[in-house]
C-alpha cells in the first residue's frame, strides 16, 4: 500500500533563512509526487510536481524539490524564506487508481521576522 | 483560470440535521473529490466521482453520501450530522483519470456541528 509521511509537523524558521520540509513515501510502483501549500483560510494550491525526468523540480514562489528514488524521499526546499511563506505544506503521492492522491499529515511552516 | 467554488465558507448546524455542502467547478473536469481536513491527520478522502452519476467511496465514507447530477457540481451530504463531523471540508477537481493530474481545490467549508 502507498503512504506518505511528513517528518515534521511544525518548522519554525527566521526570515531569509533556508528551509527544508521533509517528505518520505512508500510505493511499490512508479509514483507521481506533489507538494501543495495552504495559506490561512484558503484551499490548497499546487506548488510543484514530479512526474518523470529531472529529479530536481522547480515550483512557484522559489520552492524546489528533489526526488530521490533510493531514499524514497521528496523533500521541499527554499534557499531564503519570506514572512509570506508562512503556511501549511502538504506532500502527496498519486494512488494506483487514476486521479486520486494520498496526502501526508502536513507541515506548518512558521517564518518569524 | 481554474475555479472551484464551495458554496459556504462557514456553516453551523445542529446534531441530527441533514447537511448539504455544495461544490462547483468551471473547468469541465471529469474527476471531483470531497476531503475532510483535521489537524495532524492531513486530508482524508471521503468520496470521489469520475463522471456524472458515478461515485466511489474514499477512505472515510461512513456518515456521508454524495450526488453528482451535473458534471460541474458535486454535493456532499451528511445524512444525520454528528459532532464528530465538525471539520474543514475541501472540494477538489482534476482532469481525466490520469495519475499525473494535479487537483484544484476550493477554499473550503468550515463546518461546526453543535
Amino acid at each position: 500500500a502507498q503512504s506518505v509521511t511528513q517528518l515534521d509537523s511544525q518548522v519554525p524558521v527566521f526570515e531569509e533563512a533556508p528551509v527544508e520540509l521533509r517528505c518520505n513515501y512508500s510505493s511499490s510502483v512508479s509514483v507521481y509526487l506533489f507538494w501543495y501549500v495552504q495559506y490561512p483560510n484558503q484551499g490548497l494550491q499546487l506548488l510543484l510536481k514530479y512526474l518523470s525526468g529531472s529529479t530536481l523540480v522547480k515550483g512557484i514562489n522559489g520552492f524546489e524539490a528533489e526526488f530521490n528514488k533510493s531514499q524514497t524521499s521528496f523533500h521541499l526546499r527554499k534557499p531564503s524564506v519570506h514572512i509570506s511563506d508562512t503556511a501549511e505544506y502538504f506532500c502527496a503521492v498519486s494512488r494506483n487508481q487514476g486521479g486520486k492522491l494520498i496526502f501526508g499529515q502536513g507541515t506548518e511552516l512558521s517564518v518569524k521576522p | 483560470d481554474v475555479k472551484v467554488t464551495q458554496s459556504s465558507r462557514y456553516l453551523v448546524k445542529r446534531t441530527g440535521e441533514k447537511v448539504f455542502l455544495e461544490c462547483v467547478q468551471d473547468m469541465d473536469h471529469e474527476n471531483m473529490f470531497w476531503y475532510r481536513q483535521d489537524p495532524g491527520l492531513g486530508l482524508r478522502l471521503i468520496y470521489f466521482s469520475y463522471d456524472v452519476k458515478m461515485k466511489e467511496k474514499g477512505d472515510i465514507p461512513e456518515g456521508y453520501s454524495v450526488s453528482r447530477e451535473k458534471k460541474e457540481r458535486f454535493s456532499l451530504i451528511l445524512e444525520s450530522a454528528s459532532t464528530n463531523q465538525t471539520s474543514m471540508y475541501l472540494c477538489a477537481s482534476s482532469l481525466v483519470q490520469g495519475y499525473d493530474q494535479p487537483q484544484h481545490f476550493g477554499d473550503g467549508t468550515r463546518l461546526s456541528i453543535l
